[in-house]
């Protein structure tokens, strides 16, 4: 079956610093991978989707970034954290050639201090 | 316009009540809709998908309206453990998650 695993859990960052959060998918290949990011009280926003290794889509401008170094591995970055970028960041996959449903991983909780 | 809006509620009813929510979407070419349930502080799960022809699982049903646009969740007999917040999900080359409705089942 499909896993997949998100880490970490929670992170407290200071404003100005880097970001690294990494998401793996096991039991499948090639899945579309997405970045989520649900800001306190908000909505779902899309923030970065692929369909390959190194293939990666922008929906909103912003000092973030994504990668996706091998089929199964989704990277979410950052150069310098704002305030604004507190918030519930998810990562999640669907089958190839499918855009949903969406399996989501646990999710890592940011607050940048 | 929002490409998915959702009543956000809250909807604070009884146990044993039938309660519906509804999902309007704007993209005409949408192809794929589904309803999540997120608990506090949780991760989105999928809670069953909907179709035109209407999905019913359990106490839960799911419409789909392509005419008018919009997807409708029913829950009958309503549990404390429904208590959740529910997201209604589009796809076409995307997906786009509307707000959520918060619903809290009440003893």
């Amino acid at each position: 079956s499909q896993t997949i695993h998100q880490w970490p859990a929670t992170l407290v960052q200071p404003v100005g610093s880097p970001l690294s959060l990494e998401c793996t998918v096991e039991g499948t290949s090639n899945p579309n991978l997405y970045w989520y990011r649900q800001a306190a009280g908000r909505g779902l926003q899309l923030l970065f989707y692929s369909v390959g290794i190194g293939q990666i889509s922008s929906e909103v401008p912003q000092n973030l970034s994504a990668s996706r170094p091998q089929d199964r591995q989704f990277i979410l970055s950052s150069k310098k954290l704002l305030l604004s970028d507190s918030g519930f960041y998810l990562c999640a996959w669907s089958v190839p050639g499918q855009t949903i449903p969406l399996h989501f991983g646990n999710g890592t909780r940011l607050t940048v201090t | 316009r929002k490409e998915v809006e959702q009543d956000p509620g809250p909807f604070n009813v009884p146990e044993g009540a039938t309660v519906a929510f509804n999902c309007t979407y704007s993209n005409s070419a949408s192809q794929s809709f589904f309803w999540y349930r997120q608990d506090c502080r949780k991760e989105p799960k999928l809670l069953m998908s909907v179709y035109s022809s209407g999905n019913e699982d359990g106490r839960f049903t799911a419409q789909l309206n392509r005419a008018s646009q919009y997807i409708s969740l029913l829950i009958r007999d309503s549990k404390l453990s429904d208590s959740a917040t529910y997201l209604c999900a589009v796809g076409h080359d995307k997906v786009i998650f509307g707000p959520g409705t918060s619903l809290s089942v009440i003893p």
